[in-house]
């Protein structure tokens, strides 16, 4: 079956880095995306990855994709409190006929 | 250009009356998601449409919940009779459909069933 994991909680400082992790099971994932919910707010895509890829950078964010261990990862670089949110992976497999598959989100806390 | 409007973004009802969830998508998309959103909880998608066709509601209670989108524009998400495990964030998205391709989420529709 599909199931996407992450950890719930994370806290940084300002101007760190952080970096939010995800785990999938389903090996016929297509695409793997990474979505921002801020209070009261719907989701917001900030960045996806093809599968056949093993990293993806845009501006402060780097997505790292090992398709062996099933594993994604988000890095915020110089991380803001305005980054303060809950963080969501997302897969889209074959099976799932391009449907999205959500793990239970991250939410990221920046500490001034 | 317009983001996926969605109303109302509150409703507070009691057990067992209907409510309906409406959802204007973004224009040109063809493809329309409503998901349910439990606190603490990712998206789950309820239903989704291609164009005026449902083409997989199998998660959808079907026994109290209906969708419907009948020119394929704007959308409408019932529940009735409601209970109290319905209380969630019902959230609509739309996209131009295929894989890959970005969908664009409202601000949802906070349910509280009393």
């Amino acid at each position: 079956g599909e199931d996407v994991e992450q950890s719930l909680f994370l806290s940084v400082r300002e101007g760190d880095s952080s970096v939010i992790n995800c785990t999938y099971t389903d090996s016929s994932s297509t695409y793997l995306y990474w979505y921002k919910q801020e209070p009261g707010a719907g989701l917001q895509l900030l960045t996806y990855i093809f599968s056949n890829m093993d990293m993806k950078q845009d501006q402060r964010l780097t997505v790292l994709l090992n398709k062996k261990d099933k594993h994604l990862s988000l890095r915020i670089a110089d991380t803001q409190t305005g980054d303060s949110a809950i963080y969501f992976c997302a897969e889209s497999t074959w099976g799932s006929q391009g449907n999205l598959i959500f793990g239970k989100g991250t939410k990221l806390s920046v500490k001034p | 250009e317009a983001g996926v409007v969605q109303s109302p973004r509150y409703k507070i009802i009691e057990k067992k009356q209907p409510v309906a969830f409406w959802c204007n998508p973004i224009s040109g998309h063809n493809t329309l998601y409503w998901y349910l959103q439990n606190l603490g909880q990712g998206p789950e998608l309820l239903i989704r449409y291609e164009n005026e066709e449902a083409v997989d509601d199998s998660q959808l209670p079907k026994d109290r919940f209906s969708a419907e989108r009948l020119k394929g524009v704007d959308s409408t998400l019932k529940i009735q009779p409601a209970e109290l495990g319905d209380s969630a964030v019902y959230l609509c998205a739309s996209s131009l459909g295929g894989r890959g391709n970005e969908q664009f989420f409202g601000p949802g529709t906070r349910l509280t069933v009393l």
